[in-house]
């Protein structure tokens, strides 16, 4: 029943590792977002996804890179894994075409690179 | 630049005080605006929205906003704080039509409530 799902809730890997973090809504909404909460609780628009197709692409250096293989569905990779990639890293989606903007959040992933 | 300002950083309180959060942002066009809290380990939550009609919206918990558009202001209120309130409150705007239907975030408000 949950309506934004992210997996894994934690993730600790060495410097220079690659990672995925995966996302699902079960919302039917058709635009889904990557945010970065770094550790003084900021909240930075990382990408965000309308229908598979990316709208918002912030600047993040590119060894980060999103992938929607459905309009359900926004997973995030990232390439060799450095100290300041630590975050809590949230996955939200709306439906701002049907004019409803708020945005739902799923529960998380600390990420940790030691 | 859009941007949201939220005046305080950190915001300690007793039990039973009245809250008041300040919001402002900077957009001349017609905007949608929302408080989310984030508990402590948790994900954020919508707390309250306004989109138009009356400025006065009231959300869960029994907090309000407030939406007063000569100052572009959302303050958040709440008459009496519970030590359950401790979190994160985020203000947050979007602009109505804006094609990448994105959220400017204010910076958050720590709010600590004493027992």
């Amino acid at each position: 029943d949950t309506a934004v799902s992210q997996t894994p809730k934690y993730l600790v890997t060495q410097m220079g590792n690659d990672k995925s973090i995966k996302c699902e809504q079960n919302l039917g909404h058709d635009t889904m977002y990557w945010y970065k909460q770094d550790s003084k609780k900021f909240l930075k628009i990382m990408f965000s996804y309308n229908n598979k197709e990316l709208i918002i692409n912030e600047t993040v250096p590119n060894r980060f890179s999103p992938k929607s293989p459905d309009k359900a569905h926004l997973n995030l990779h990232i390439n060799s894994l450095e100290l300041g990639d630590s975050a809590v890293y949230f996955c939200a989606s709306s439906s701002p075409s049907s004019g409803s903007y708020e945005q739902y959040f799923g529960p998380g992933t600390r990420l940790t690179v030691t | 630049a859009q941007s949201v300002s939220q005046h305080n950083h950190h915001v300690i309180l007793s039990e039973a005080a009245s809250l008041e959060l300040g919001c402002n942002y900077s957009y001349g066009g017609t905007v949608n605006l929302f408080w989310y809290v984030q508990y402590p380990g948790q994900h954020l939550q919508l707390l309250l929205k306004y989109f138009s009609g009356d400025p006065l919206v009231k959300g869960i918990k029994g907090f309000e906003a407030e939406f007063i558009k000569s100052k572009f202001s959302f303050n958040l209120r709440k008459p009496s704080v519970q030590w359950s309130d401790t979190a994160e409150y985020f203000c947050a705007v979007t602009a109505r039509g804006d094609s990448n239907y994105q959220l400017i975030w204010g910076a958050g408000t720590k709010l600590i409530i004493k027992p």
